[in-house]
């Protein structure tokens, strides 16, 4: 069975600062690994995706995030805040092709100028 | 290009009363669909998903139904509502035949139940 588990519920930065969003993941074969993002009342927009090739994954607006195997861990970064990056950010596994995604209960990022 | 759309995006009921949310995706065909309920504060939680034409799934037991007339349109429903199908509910679609299960999601519609 897929799990996963977003460590943090909220994490709070300093403008220009970097961010750290951390997840582990839970899983019984290679799997598919998400970062969405959701602004208040809005649907939820794909940041980046690992799909077992490059373990470094760089997504929209200076987002990345790296697989790592030994830790079970998709933990995702950007190198420095913006104002605009004050969300919620979900972790999302996909165990095997077609099966059913699972999503992570969600980090609020707040970003103080 | 896909886009998909959610109908409407507030509603406000009174308990006991029916609902139907629309869910409509353009620019794709054969889509698999999906509703999920997100309450405050919390993850999202599956409730509905769909491979074709009048075939669904439901994933939790609940208070709510859904149904594909149509193939790219979703509907969520209920007889009669209770005060905890309050939440923002979002419906998301995905190529049938992607094996990555990226989904794409609706705005959203943000349901309150009183």
């Amino acid at each position: 069975a897929q799990s996963v588990t977003q460590l943090d519920s909220h994490v709070s930065v300093s403008e220009g600062t970097p961010v750290l969003l951390r997840c582990n993941y839970s899983s019984s074969y290679s799997p598919s690994l998400f970062w969405y993002v959701q602004h208040p009342n809005k649907g939820l927009q794909l940041l980046l995706k690992y799909t077992s090739a490059a373990t470094l994954v760089k997504g929209i607006n200076g987002f990345e995030a790296e697989f790592k195997k030994s830790e079970t861990s998709f933990h995702l970064t950007k190198p420095s805040a913006h104002m605009s990056d004050a969300a919620e950010y979900f972790c999302v596994v996909s165990e095997t092709s077609g099966s059913r995604l699972t999503f992570g209960e969600g980090t609020q990022l707040t970003v103080n100028p | 290009s896909q886009t998909i759309h959610q109908w409407p995006a507030t509603l406000v009921q009174p308990v006991g009363s029916p609902l139907s949310l629309e869910c409509t995706v353009e620019g794709t065909s054969n889509p698999n669909l999906y509703w999920y309920r997100q309450a405050a504060g919390r993850g999202l939680q599956l409730l509905f998903y769909s491979v074709g034409i009048g075939q669904i799934s439901s994933e939790v037991p609940q208070n709510l139904s859904a149904s594909r007339p149509q193939d790219r349109q979703f509907i969520l429903s209920s007889k009669k509502l209770l005060l905890s199908d309050s939440g923002f509910y979002l419906c998301a679609w995905e190529t049938g035949t992607e094996h990555y299960n990226e989904q794409f999601f609706g705005p959203g519609t943000r349901l309150t139940v009183l």
